[in-house]
C-alpha cells in the first residue's frame, strides 16, 4: 500500500501569507491527489484534483502542483476563511494523508 | 445533482458487527466508471479511507481493516452497504460515503454529511 506523509502536521501563520503543505507519497502516483479542506464539524470540501486542477467555485488563490511522489498544495494570499485542516488523498491506491492544521497566528 | 446520505446506528457495542448504508441520487452504479466510497473519521483525528465499490463490482478495501470489511451495492435502490465486523471503542468515528469517477479524476467528490457511529458497551 502507498502511504502519504503530509507535512506540516500544524501551522500558524497571518492573514496575506503564502503556505505551502506537502504530502510525499511513498511510491510514485502520477498525478493521481486530491486536495480537501475540512472546517470543523463540516464535510471536507475539494479544491484541487488531478494534483493541479481547481475544483470549481474554489479561489483561484488555491493551487496544487507535482507529479510521481511530491505534492504540494499552495495558498497564494491567506484569507480569515481558509483557516481549517487540509488533506491530501491518493486515490492510486486510496491513502490520505495525516492533515494540516492552519491556525491564525 | 449528486447527493448522498448515510443512515445506520448512531451506537453499537463492542463485538457488534455494523452495517451502513449510502442512499445516493443524482447517479447509477450501474454508469461505466462510477464507484461510492466509504471514509471515516475519528473525533479529533484525521480520515481514514475505508473502501470502494465501482459499476463493475470491483471492490478495494483498507488493508488495515480488510479483514473486517465487507461493501456490496443495489443497484436498483441506489445503495452501497458497508459491514464492519467486531467493533470496538477504537471505531467511534464518523462515517461518510462518497461519489468516484473515473470521468472526474477519480477521488472523492461529493461527499455524504456523515453519520457519528458511537461503540460503548
Amino acid at each position: 500500500d502507498i502511504q502519504m506523509t503530509q507535512s506540516p502536521s500544524a501551522m500558524s501563520a497571518s492573514v496575506g501569507d503564502r503556505v505551502t503543505i506537502t504530502c510525499r507519497a511513498s511510491q510514485g502516483i502520477s498525478d493521481y491527489v486530491a486536495w480537501f479542506q475540512q472546517k470543523p464539524g463540516k464535510v471536507p470540501k475539494r479544491l484541487i484534483y488531478g494534483s493541479s486542477s481547481l475544483q470549481s467555485g474554489v479561489p483561484s488563490r488555491f493551487s496544487g502542483s507535482g507529479s510521481g511522489t511530491e505534492f504540494t498544495l499552495t495558498i497564494s494570499s491567506l484569507q480569515p476563511e481558509d483557516f481549517a485542516t487540509y488533506y491530501c488523498l491518493q486515490h492510486n491506491s486510496f491513502a490520505f494523508g495525516q492533515g494540516t492544521r492552519l491556525e491564525i497566528k | 445533482q449528486i447527493t448522498l446520505k448515510e443512515s445506520g446506528p448512531t451506537l453499537v457495542k463492542p463485538t457488534q458487527t455494523l452495517t451502513l448504508t449510502c442512499t445516493f441520487s443524482g447517479f447509477s452504479l450501474s454508469t461505466s466508471g462510477v464507484g461510492v466510497g466509504w471514509i471515516r473519521q475519528p473525533p479529533g483525528k484525521a480520515l481514514e479511507w475505508l473502501a470502494l465499490i465501482y459499476w463493475d463490482d470491483d471492490k478495494r478495501y483498507s488493508p488495515s481493516l480488510k479483514t473486517r470489511l465487507t461493501i456490496t451495492k443495489d443497484t436498483s435502490k441506489n445503495q452501497v452497504v458497508l459491514t464492519m465486523t467486531n467493533m470496538d471503542p477504537v471505531d467511534t468515528a464518523t462515517y461518510y460515503c462518497a461519489h468516484s469517477s473515473y470521468f472526474d479524476s477519480g477521488d472523492f467528490d461529493p461527499w455524504g454529511q456523515g453519520t457519528l457511529v458511537t461503540v460503548s458497551s
